[in-house]
């Protein structure tokens, strides 16, 4: 089955500051999808890309769908202490004939932020 | 609108012991996932629901991990009996398809086991 990666594993980034991850794929991926988890909840989507090249923003976020298809970017700009959680990439299964569904999670991003 | 919804929030059994969760979806959404997900890793897809049918559980341990979805609404996941690897956060989503054909999945809190 597909593998995503994700790195890095853990930030621990001041208050204001840029932050980014990124994630790969062993194979293509014909949509990407961030979430964030916080201590306690479940993900919550922020942000889904849907074509190879898509740059998408959402407020202080923003994502990129990357050109070979295996990997995407995500971007906090000014960091504040609220982005303290878990970040994760995910996408569907390229099996399923479905676009959506069945999702694959990478292991996660750790974002401590520090005032 | 409501989330979903999930419980129990906690839940602590010893091995062998069976164990129960609950998810309410939300309110006319059509598909039901359950996620198993391990202390430091992504969730992972147990089981699959389209209405009171299943669509995917390839990756459910069917002899061990039972779920059913019996009116379309509501769902439970069953362990029985549980081992000291299944502890895990147990996560409920819930996702209604767009007219583009695209869905959001929405996730529940969680229910958090620990079997000693």
């Amino acid at each position: 089955g597909q593998q995503l990666n994700q790195s890095p594993q853990s930030m621990f980034i001041q208050e204001g500051e840029d932050v980014s991850m990124n994630c790969t794929s062993s194979s293509i991926f014909n949509t990407w999808l961030w979430y964030k988890q916080d201590p306690g909840e479940g993900p919550v989507l922020l942000i889904a890309l849907y074509k190879a090249g898509e740059l998408t923003s959402n407020g202080r976020l923003t994502a990129q769908f990357g050109i070979t298809r295996k990997d995407s970017f995500l971007n906090i700009s000014a960091s504040i202490p609220s982005d303290v959680g878990i970040y994760f990439c995910a996408g569907p299964d390229a099996m399923t004939t479905d676009s959506w569904g069945k999702l694959q999670f990478g292991a996660g991003t750790q974002v401590v932020v520090t005032p | 609108e409501a989330g979903v919804a999930q419980s129990p929030r906690y839940k602590i059994i010893e091995k062998r012991q069976s164990v129960a969760f609950w998810c309410n979806p939300i309110s006319g959404h059509a598909t039901l996932y359950w996620y198993q997900q391990i202390l430091g890793q992504g969730p992972k897809l147990l089981i699959q629901f389209q209405n009171n049918g299943v669509v995917d559980d390839s990756q459910l341990p069917k002899d061990r991990f039972s779920a059913e979805r019996l009116k379309g609404v509501d769902s439970t996941l069953k362990i029985q009996p549980a081992k000291l690897e299944d502890s895990a956060v147990y996560l409920c989503a819930s996702s209604s398809r767009t007219s583009g054909g695209r869905e959001t999945q929405y996730f529940g809190p969680g229910t958090r086991l620990l079997v000693l």
